[in-house]
């Protein structure tokens, strides 16, 4: 599985835009990159996935540049309820027909000020 | 659509002792994925049922075994219960691959 470096905490204020950088030198050819977001004493939240290039959905954006080997989670405008700890993930969703589990490092513990 | 559901969400247990923890999956998905997350660490994956069938297990001894129903609902055991045990045990359901899977809240087991 690759291996994935992310910083240990960041802070920002709200309305900032955020960006979370994750290196994964060792990333496979059919491997995606997912984020999770997870609040104290709950589970995971999924915020997105992507391959290549740039993805966008509703609460984030995912870059990912030609040579895969990281990718940069932004987050527009955070609020305080962004305050959180965020994964970054490496791997192919599908080996073994899906059942590998996921793998999840330490994370980014993202402390949001007003 | 309730999501996934975890019960007990708190539990206390005495070492030695044995303990079961309970996940409905969400509406529609039919695999179940368990995982431990110890203070200040991210999730370790357990393992993953599917068509009541353990699929894949990572890393943990015998004393973890697990089940899943014909209702895709699923239950994790712990025997010999050890200290070192205590941790929030999360249950996530997913469908066709883990490209998203859906945590519940999990259950917090403390071993005094």
């Amino acid at each position: 599985l690759a291996k994935t470096t992310q910083p240990i905490s960041m802070d920002s204020y709200e309305g900032q835009e955020v960006n979370i950088t994750c290196s994964h030198n060792n990333i496979a050819t059919n491997d995606y990159i997912t984020w999770y977001q997870q609040f104290p004493s709950q589970g995971p939240r999924f915020i997105i996935q992507g391959y290549k290039t740039k993805v966008t959905n509703e609460v984030a954006s995912l870059f990912i540049p030609a040579d895969r080997k990281s990718s940069t989670l932004s987050l527009p405008r955070v609020s305080l309820s962004d305050t959180a700890v965020y994964y970054c993930l490496v791997g192919d969703p599908y080996s073994g027909g899906g059942a590998d589990g996921l793998t999840f490092g330490k994370g980014t513990h993202l402390i949001i000020q007003p | 659509d309730a999501g996934v559901t975890q019960s007990p969400t708190h539990l206390i247990k005495t070492r030695g002792q044995q303990v079961t923890l309970r996940c409905s999956p969400k509406s529609g998905h039919d695999t179940v994925s368990w995982y431990q997350q110890a203070l200040g660490q991210g999730p370790q994956f357990i393992f993953q049922y599917y068509e009541e069938e353990e699929r894949q297990r990572g890393n943990f001894p015998d004393r973890f075994s697990g089940h899943q129903f014909p209702n895709y609902s699923s239950e994790l055991n712990v025997n010999a219960l050890l200290l070192g045990d205590s941790a929030l045990y999360l249950c996530a359901s997913s469908s066709g691959g883990v490209a998203e899977a859906f945590f519940g809240q999990g259950t917090r087991l403390t071993v005094v």
